[in-house]
């Protein structure tokens, strides 16, 4: 089957830096995206990685490695707005998106 | 309209009643999909469609038609609602030229009771 991971919570203070881990296995890759998504609202693209290696965006990076099924997101300088869910999904060989439960990120001062 | 429009946003409905959940994209994305979202299951796809005139099941189709008459337009139909039908639904499409990136709308949340 398929099957993506990614942590359920992660707390992080403001100001630090914290990385959000995905894994996955899924029959055919043709793509990973991580949205993020706040309470109450839809989900809202962040980046897309198709080949190895870091994707830089802002205060916003993310990595993949497709020999390991490993992708991650890494937040800078956080802001309190920064609190959100973060959804990892991967792009399948029918491109489909299979999605992660996600990862509820919160801030503290 | 900018981007994808989704009503009502809300709605509390009586099991067995037949539902209408409507999207509207004006991006003129070939391929629209509807989704479900639980607490701790993430998004769930119901029903997906490539293109106009043709639709396709997700992995949890059942209890669910839609149709897709033209390219703007993906309704979602709950013929006899059931509580476990009790979720927040999205609508999204895609295109090739927006590199696949999945856009939303703003969500329906739906309790049947």
């Amino acid at each position: 089957g398929q099957n993506i991971d990614q942590p359920t919570e992660m707390t992080a203070t403001e100001g630090a830096i914290v990385q959000i881990n995905c894994t996955y296995q899924t029959s055919g890759f043709n793509g990973l995206f991580w949205y993020q998504q706040h309470a109450g609202e839809a989900p809202t693209f962040l980046s897309y990685n198709v080949l190895d290696g870091l994707e830089e965006k802002g205060r916003f990076s993310s990595f993949l490695s497709r020999s390991k099924g490993y992708s991650y997101l890494l937040l800078k300088e956080l802001q309190m707005k920064d609190s959100a869910s973060y959804l990892c999904a991967v792009l399948d060989s029918n491109y489909q998106l299979i999605w992660g439960a996600g990862t509820k990120l919160i801030i503290k001062p | 309209i900018a981007g994808i429009t989704q009503a009502p946003t809300s709605q509390i409905l009586a099991a067995g009643r037949r539902m209408t959940l409507r999207c509207t994209q004006d991006m003129r994305h070939n391929a629209m999909y509807w989704y479900r979202q639980d607490l701790g299951l993430g998004l769930r796809l119901i029903h997906y469609s490539n293109t106009a005139g043709t639709t396709g099941k997700g992995e949890v189709p059942d209890g669910y038609s839609v149709s897709r008459a033209n390219t703007d337009d993906f309704p979602l139909t709950l013929a006899s609602a059931v509580p476990s039908q009790t979720s927040v639904y999205f609508c999204a499409s895609s295109d090739s030229k927006d590199g696949l990136t999945a856009f939303f709308g703003q969500g329906t949340r739906l309790t049947v009771v």
